[in-house]
């Protein structure tokens, strides 16, 4: 089946540590990205990959940092630099939106990350 | 970052109720996504609408994309049950780079009349 695994679903942390969320996708999408949502907020980008080996900072790129060696593979490291790291963590990916292309983008099932 | 202006943020449903919910913005946007989204799992895609006045339905579901482009509806018509959950509208302001990053509204929970 294709589709968008994240892995772990729950995952805990001490503080002061550096942890690193998986995304994998075998839809032969291009873009992916990674998004945080906080309890009655809604999605916020954190960085977005357009094709292997580029990436982009989104809108709360600060305590972050990611890797795009793989078409299939976009990880999210959380650094200790991250002061509230506690959320729900959601992987997307899309065909890359140019003129003609419809860019909609598929959520994987999320990551759920506790600083204890 | 911007956010869209998604109301109600909350409503309780009676079964086979009629159900509407908004999205508004103040910039155009070229694409409308409507998603929902269970406890603890990531949104599934609902809607997709990408012109301008375009009417789309998806069972119960029907969505809108305003004439202005800078608001959206969905309606579930005879809500059951299973439509609890939390419902999201998405816009993209183009196609490619940040253009074609989405923007979440903040969502609204549907849940069931005690």
């Amino acid at each position: 089946d294709g589709g968008i695994t994240q892995s772990p679903k729950y995952l805990f942390r001490k503080e002061g540590q550096n942890v690193t969320l998986s995304c994998e996708q075998n839809l032969n999408h291009d873009a992916m990205y990674w998004y945080r949502q906080d309890p009655g907020q809604g999605l916020r980008l954190i960085y977005y990959s357009q094709i292997v080996n580029d990436f982009q900072k989104g809108d709360i790129a600060e305590g972050y940092s990611v890797s795009r060696e793989k078409k299939e593979s976009f990880p999210l490291t959380v650094t200790s630099a991250q002061k509230n790291p506690t959320a729900f963590y959601l992987c997307a990916s899309s065909i890359p939106g140019q003129r003609g292309y419809r860019d909609t983008q598929y959520f994987g099932p999320g990551t759920r990350l506790t600083v204890l | 970052g911007q956010q869209l202006n998604q109301s109600p943020q909350s409503m309780f449903i009676q079964e086979g109720e009629d159900v509407s919910m908004n999205c508004t913005s103040s910039s155009i946007f070229n694409t409308w996504l409507w998603y929902k989204q269970d406890p603890g799992e990531g949104p599934v895609l609902l809607i997709a609408l990408y012109k301008a006045g375009e009417l789309t339905s998806n069972g119960r579901l029907t969505a809108q994309f305003g004439i202005t482009r800078k608001d959206s509806f969905l309606n579930i018509s005879a809500s059951i049950p299973s439509d609890v959950g939390i419902y999201f509208c998405a816009g993209q302001r183009g196609y490619g780079g940040s253009q074609g990053n989405l923007i979440f509204g903040k969502g609204t929970k549907l849940s069931v009349k005690p």
